[in-house]
């Protein structure tokens, strides 16, 4: 069993929708958790970092950790055909391990 | 404002042949790893490095791949006698000292013929 699971999509939602991108991971000893937006061809870019449970919020994008439910959301609201990449999952925080672990991602596509 | 830098993108090799790929972190970011992204999959831990030692390279493959991170320039990953297995894109990361956010380079698309 995989240590990050996420959904490989493909999810397609028209433009204006709100999206929802899940992981649930199996070891509660991960501490961090991010969300990466990858563009077909280009290196991961960092769109949302989270500590502690609960929810932050940065412009249209809102992270969600549910710590006791190991459980985490990017919700994106207004989506827009530019928001239209793969977003991946990761994590870190297990002692002695400083590599992120990361969910296989889920390929985003709004529609215009 | 530099992110983190990958030469080259695009890195074509026989089998055989030796692969160098170089990656300069963020200015005044002390911690580099490498992630390895086969097609259709997410990205797996390889090695990390802090200035002249390896931390944690459990990720890396016993044979053939190297890395280091010297005092002055930047960080190399060395896979030599690449075999078409090798085929993917390696992404650098780096972050600062502590912290837990890692910064990610365009990665280097390597193809083995």
């Amino acid at each position: 069993q995989k240590e990050v699971e996420q959904d490989p999509g493909p999810l397609s939602v028209p433009e204006g929708a709100i999206v929802s991108l899940n992981c649930t991971y199996s070891n509660s000893a991960f501490q961090y958790f991010m969300w990466y937006r990858q563009y077909s061809r280009k290196g991961p870019e960092l769109l949302m970092y989270t500590y502690s449970s609960g929810n932050k919020e940065d412009g249209r994008f809102t992270a969600q950790v549910d710590k006791s439910s190991k459980y985490i959301s990017l919700f994106i609201r207004d989506s827009q055909p530019s928001d239209s990449a793969t977003y991946l999952c990761a994590m870190v925080g297990v002692p002695g391990r400083r590599a992120l672990t990361f969910g296989s991602g889920t390929r985003l596509q709004v529609q215009p | 404002n530099a992110g983190v830098m990958q030469n080259p993108r695009h890195l074509v090799r026989r089998r055989g042949q030796e692969a160098r790929l170089r990656c300069s972190p963020v200015k005044g970011h002390s911690h580099v790893y490498w992630y390895r992204q086969l097609p259709e999959e997410g990205l797996k831990f390889m090695v990390y490095l802090q200035k002249e030692n390896i931390i944690d390279e459990s990720g890396m493959p016993k044979e053939r791949f190297s890395a280091e991170f010297p005092k002055e320039g930047p960080s190399i990953l060395r896979i030599q006698q690449v075999v078409r297995g090798d085929s993917a894109a390696y992404f650098c990361a780096s972050s600062p000292e502590g912290q837990g956010q890692q910064y990610f380079g365009p990665g280097t698309r390597l193809t083995v013929t």
